[in-house]
């Protein structure tokens, strides 16, 4: 079973365009992660943010997480094509012994 | 470094036919896990190990064998391949289990015919 559903599954924006992506989630967790995935690639870590977190930057990427809600979204600001890729959330709580559970990601294409 | 490796990158099996796929790492991690990917979906975890020596089931262990006799490696054993395996399996480790970064290799592609 799938802990993280990620919203909207497929995006597509043109470059210079903010692009968001919403993850929800079931059970109460340590901390929420995002991964991004080149075709044919393996995971790149993104960010990490832990349930007493509320908001976390990277450069033009931004993460909020709503524990209330079950929530985070990513925010990617003056998208570029090399952005081109599937995000995925993972949260890691205690009830999966602090394994991590994916989502099932979103598919972003950003045109030139 | 070299980070997480994973061998082969490609392999075509038979049914029954058994097989390891083989995962390295050279950065002194003690959490190191397998996933499979299927098309269109994320990660599901199938074992993990917390150490050398210590190993444990993930939500899709039916049909994989793991071991850890050392912190460097972690190989996956397929026992008997099905059809159902055919998938794309990812490796990865990080210096814990819990609010770490994993690192993820690049992936095996396995077809079960």
């Amino acid at each position: 079973s799938q802990q993280g559903e990620e919203d909207p599954q497929a995006l597509s924006i043109q470059e210079g365009e903010n692009a968001t992506m919403n993850c929800s989630y079931k059970t109460s967790i340590n901390n929420l992660q995002w991964y991004r995935q080149n075709s044919g690639r393996g995971l790149v870590h993104l960010i990490l943010i832990r349930s007493n977190e509320r908001e976390k930057h990277s450069g033009r990427l931004r993460v909020t997480l709503d524990t209330s809600k079950k929530s985070s979204s990513l925010l990617i600001t003056a998208s570029r094509a090399a952005d081109t890729a599937s995000y995925f959330c993972a949260t890691e709580s205690d009830n999966a012994g602090n394994m991590l559970t994916f989502g099932g990601g979103t598919r972003l294409m950003v045109k030139p | 470094n070299a980070g997480v490796t994973q061998t082969p990158k490609f392999q075509v099996l038979k049914t029954g036919q058994s097989m390891t796929l083989q995962c390295a790492q050279d950065m002194n991690h003690e959490y190191m896990s397998w996933y499979r990917q299927d098309p269109g979906m994320g990660l599901r975890l199938i074992h993990y190990s917390v150490g050398a020596g210590i190993t444990d089931q993930g939500e899709v262990p039916n049909g994989y064998n793991v071991s850890r006799s050392t912190t460097e490696d972690f190989p996956l054993r397929l026992l008997s391949a099905a059809p159902s395996q055919t998938s794309v399996y990812f490796c990865a480790s990080s210096y814990s289990s819990s609010g770490e970064t994993q690192y993820f290799g690049p992936g095996t592609r396995l077809l079960v015919l």
